[in-house]
C-alpha cells in the first residue's frame, strides 16, 4: 500500500484480556517502530525493528507486551492480560534510509486502546 | 545522553499571527530533523531537514535547520484556527528522538 496501516483502529477490551495490534509497513522499508501515547503524553518509545537484526525492545513496559516482526514486514504488538493503564494510542512507523544522509518517518494511524 | 528539547511547551495566539516554534537538539550521529504535526491520534509528517540552512516551505509553513548551533525553527505565517494542534520535532541518528512537543492554540 502507500502509506502505513495499523489495525484495528480501534479496540475496546475487558482488563485481563489479550489484544494483538497490527502494523503494515510501507513495502520496502526496513526499520519499524512501535510507540504510545497515552492521553495528554508525549510519545513513548517500545520497541524498534531494523532489518534481520535483534529488535531493540528496551521500552516495552512490561513482559506482558511483546512484539515480532514476520519476514521483514508486518508487525503484531501484543498485549497480554490487559490492564487500564494499557489504555492509549499505539502508533507504528516505518522507517525508509533511501541514501546515507537522509531517512524518512512515516506513522499509521494508530489503534486507539481502550481497556475497560 | 540523546535528547530533543522543544519550545516553548505551549502556545496561545490569535488568528493571523506568526509563530515561531523551536526544537535544540544534543544527538549523536545525527542523520535527520523531522517535524510533524499531531492532531488527533498520529503525527503528520511536515518536513524532513538534513542540510543547514536550506529553507523547506509548504504553503505558510517553513522551517530550517542549523546544524551547527544544533536547533531548527518551524514558522507558520497568517496562523489559521486549523493549524491548532501539537507539533513535534524528532531527530534521526539509527533511532527515532523525539522532543516533548509544542502545544500551539489559534485562537479566532
Amino acid at each position: 500500500g502507500a502509506g502505513v496501516s495499523q489495525s484495528p483502529s480501534n479496540k475496546v477490551t475487558e482488563k485481563g484480556k489479550d489484544v494483538e495490534l497490527r502494523c503494515d509497513p510501507i513495502s520496502g522499508h526496513t526499520a519499524l517502530y512501535w510507540y504510545r501515547q497515552s492521553l495528554g503524553q508525549g510519545l513513548e518509545f517500545l520497541i524498534y525493528f531494523q532489518g534481520n537484526s535483534a529488535p531493540d525492545k528496551s521500552g516495552l513496559p512490561s513482559d506482558r507486551f511483546s512484539a515480532e516482526r514476520t519476514g521483514g514486514s508486518v508487525s503484531t504488538l501484543t498485549i497480554q492480560r490487559t490492564q487500564q493503564e494499557d489504555s492509549a494510542v499505539y502508533l507504528c512507523a516505518s522507517i525508509f534510509t533511501p541514501d546515507r544522509m537522509n531517512t524518512e518517518a512515516f506513522f499509521g494511524q494508530g489503534t486507539r486502546l481502550t481497556v475497560v | 545522553e540523546d535528547k530533543v528539547v522543544q519550545s516553548p511547551l505551549s502556545l496561545v495566539v490569535h488568528e493571523g499571527d506568526t509563530v515561531t516554534l523551536n526544537c535544540s537538539y544534543e544527538v549523536t550521529n545525527f542523520r535527520s530533523l523531522l517535524w510533524y504535526k499531531q492532531e488527533k491520534k498520529a503525527p503528520t509528517f511536515l518536513f524532513m531537514l538534513t542540510s543547514s540552512g536550506i529553507e523547506k516551505k509548504s504553503g505558510r509553513l517553513s522551517s530550517i535547520l542549523d546544524k551547527k548551533e544544533l536547533f531548527s525553527i518551524l514558522n507558520i505565517t497568517a496562523t489559521q484556527t486549523g493549524d491548532s494542534a501539537v507539533y513535534l520535532c524528532a531527530v534521526i541518528n539509527y533511532q527515532l528522538i523525539w522532543g516533548a512537543g509544542t502545544k500551539l492554540i489559534i485562537k479566532p
